[in-house]
């Protein structure tokens, strides 16, 4: 079975600020793991994707995520957090199956 | 814009009754999934479709129920509707190989009253 579990329902960080998003999942065999974004009324969409190419995944407006299979975490960060950043992050995993699960999301706040 | 479309953005309805949504993958996607997006439950998957086929189930009720089409948009069915049915309902599409990006329409919002 697969899971993904996402710690902090809520992140508040100041502008400029480093932003680290947590994730960490469970799977038995090699995962595909994405972070995707969420903005107010809108669907998904994906910041960056790991297929086992490489362990740091460069996605999207500046985010980037470090796959750490001794520690099974999935980690988003950010150097420099902007107004713009803000909105819910979902991390999700696929591994073995064609079902994709999704975390239960987090709600960056960006502090002026 | 993902070129994934859904119909109707809104829906309102009343207890006991049926609706569809719909939706229009991307162009060249053969692959839709049906996800239930609620402040309780978080985003929750639904079921798969791939080429007109049931590929992957999950969390769905038995009230609940979709299809794939030839020209492969995808229709969800929700009958018997309860008051904790009320949720964004969101389609997304990819090509159908795992590990694929997938590419979410921008959801139906339904209430039911």
């Amino acid at each position: 079975a697969q899971s993904v579990t996402q710690l902090g329902s809520h992140v508040s960080v100041s502008e400029g600020a480093l932003v680290l998003l947590r994730c960490n999942y469970s799977s038995s065999v090699p995962p595909y793991l994405f972070w995707y974004v969420q903005y107010p009324n809108q669907g998904l969409q994906l910041l960056l994707k790991y297929t086992s190419a490489a362990t740091l995944v460069k996605g999207i407006n500046g985010f980037e995520a470090e796959f750490k299979k001794s520690e099974t975490s999935f980690h988003l960060t950010k150097p420099s957090a902007h107004m713009s950043d803000a909105a819910e992050y979902f991390c999700a995993v696929s591994a073995g199956t064609y079902k994709y699960i999704f975390g239960t999301g987090t709600r960056l706040k960006v502090l002026a | 814009d993902s070129g994934v479309t859904q119909t109707p953005k809104h829906l309102i309805t009343a207890t006991g009754q049926r609706v569809t949504l719909r939706c229009s993958p991307r162009s060249g996607d053969l692959s839709v999934y049906w996800y239930q997006q609620s402040l309780d439950q978080g985003l929750q998957f639904l079921i798969q479709y791939y080429n007109g086929e049931e590929r992957a189930k999950g969390n769905i009720l038995e009230r609940f129920s979709a299809q794939q089409f030839p020209d492969l948009h995808s229709e969800l069915n929700l009958s018997s509707l309860e008051l904790g049915d009320s949720a964004l309902y969101f389609c997304a599409s990819s090509a159908g190989t795992p590990g694929d990006e997938q590419f979410f329409g921008p959801g139906t919002r339904l209430t039911v009253l």
